[in-house]
């Protein structure tokens, strides 16, 4: 059964350092998604991607983050200065449609830590 | 603007239990209705859904059914197993708009022999 894979499971980075979370969506799938979520706490929307471009972001998503699909199976997450708050679980999602009730795959995350 | 609650976590049972995890949401739009699980290690996947009024989602012997005036999507299941430990998530996506999920914050479920 195809899955959406994420590495590496665990990142642990200095403050201020950048990281590149790493996601490889379901084949067919066109709709791409990073959610994350604070120990404690809720599941967090971030962003969604979508034929090459970002569709919808929250309000987390800063100039911090970034978002890129540099080839035909990757899906990748980048914060370039990480701070003490951006340790939390990172979810990739994908899914085959963006419409309304279609389900959405996820991956089994990355824990990062900010020392 | 877009929320979802859920009933406060950890539930524990015995095996053979019945269940309900409450949950309810506050939406601008008409929302979709899912139930997603993490079992230990892994990701979050989708238990079932509901995308409109009175319907009822189902799988794995459990059910929800989508009460719009309640603003409603409580999970059931009349006899939990050992292997229904996990945390279960209520979430909504709108009609709208990219299809992000909203979530509540998960309710840790642990079935005990």
């Amino acid at each position: 059964e195809p899955e959406v894979t994420q590495t590496p499971s665990h990142q642990v980075t200095q403050m201020g350092q950048e990281v590149i979370l790493r996601c490889v969506p379901i084949s067919n799938h066109l709709y791409f998604y990073w959610y994350r979520q604070i120990l404690g706490q809720k599941v967090e929307f971030l962003v969604s991607f979508y034929n090459n471009e970002i569709s919808e972001k929250s309000e987390i998503f800063d100039d911090q983050f970034s978002v890129e699909r540099p080839d035909g199976s990757n899906f990748t997450l980048k914060i370039r200065s990480t701070k003490l708050e951006d340790s939390a679980m990172y979810f990739c999602a994908s899914s085959e449609y963006g419409r309304a009730g279609n389900e959405q795959f996820f991956g089994p995350g990355t824990r990062l830590t900010v020392l | 603007g877009n929320s979802v609650t859920q009933m406060e976590g950890p539930v524990t049972l015995s095996e053979e239990a019945f269940l309900t995890i409450n949950c309810t949401y506050t939406a601008t739009g008409y929302p979709s209705l899912f139930w997603y699980v993490q079992y230990p290690g892994e990701g979050l996947q989708l238990l079932l859904k509901a995308t409109k009024a009175d319907d009822k989602g189902s799988n794995k012997g459990f059910e929800a059914t989508y009460r719009k005036e309640t603003t409603s999507f409580h999970l059931e299941k009349g006899s939990v197993q050992v292997s229904d430990s996990a945390v279960y998530f209520c979430a909504l996506t709108l009609i709208q708009g990219a299809q992000k999920l909203v979530f509540g914050q998960g309710t840790r479920l642990t079935i005990n022999p």
